[in-house]
């Protein structure tokens, strides 16, 4: 079974500070993506990292793909009550062809 | 681009009874369309997979009788809650991927249900 772990599991900080959610598995992943979803609502597509290596920013969020291609990073800065949410990382191995979720991290940011 | 809706939003049922619940690629053809359940405050768990035409697929401890998942078209597809019980009350969430990014899924609002 693959398993994708992240950390921390929950994150209170303040308006401004800055984060880094972690994604780690044993497993090797042909791509992986990234969601925030909110209370009620499903998950919404961040980012899809496919090189080992590879970063990419989406204004304030910087993602990273571990060059074994087995873990993943986000990074938020200046964090502001907005990104408030349940992050989601998610691995595709194409060989299953469907998506290994991560246990999520919940981050509250507060004014 | 890559809207998924689902119907309803939310539904409550009475324990006994069959709820279905609706996912649509509003401005896509979906080639496979996958069915997830949510606790609270937790992950999505994988239920099962379908691809348009052919039988779904489901994860091991998923009773393929109790939830009935047709896909019916490359724009829809129908889970089946049958014989709902009070356990079975959960947020459902679908997703769809295109042909040509199958790498990416992109997700539908998700029905909360609530069974009494």
């Amino acid at each position: 079974t693959q398993l994708l772990e992240q950390s921390p599991q929950f994150l209170s900080i303040q308006e401004g500070e800055n984060l880094t959610v972690y994604c780690n598995s044993s497993s090797v992943f042909s791509s992986l993506q990234w969601y925030r979803q909110e209370p009620g609502e499903g998950p919404v597509l961040l980012v899809t990292v496919v090189t080992g290596g590879e970063v990419k920013k989406l204004k304030r969020l910087t993602f990273q793909f571990g060059d074994a291609r087995k873990d993943s990073s986000l990074h938020i800065t200046a964090a502001q009550p907005g990104d408030t949410g349940l992050y989601l990382c998610a691995g595709d191995n194409t060989g299953f062809q469907k998506l290994v979720f991560g246990t999520g991290t919940r981050l509250l940011v507060s004014p | 681009g890559a809207v998924v809706s689902q119907h309803p939003s939310r539904v409550i049922c009475k324990s006994g009874t069959s709820v279905k619940i609706e996912c649509r690629s509003l401005d896509f053809q979906a080639t496979t369309m996958f069915w997830y359940r949510q606790f609270p405050k937790q992950s999505l768990m994988l239920m099962a997979t379908s691809n348009e035409g052919s039988k779904a697929t489901y994860e091991q401890g998923v009773e393929k009788d109790k939830f009935l998942i047709n896909h019916a078209s490359l724009t829809l597809s129908t889970l089946t809650v049958t014989s709902a019980h009070p356990e079975d009350s959960s947020f459902y969430i679908c997703s769809a991927r295109t042909k040509d990014r199958f790498y990416e899924q992109y997700f539908g609002p998700g029905t909360r249900l609530t069974v009494t």
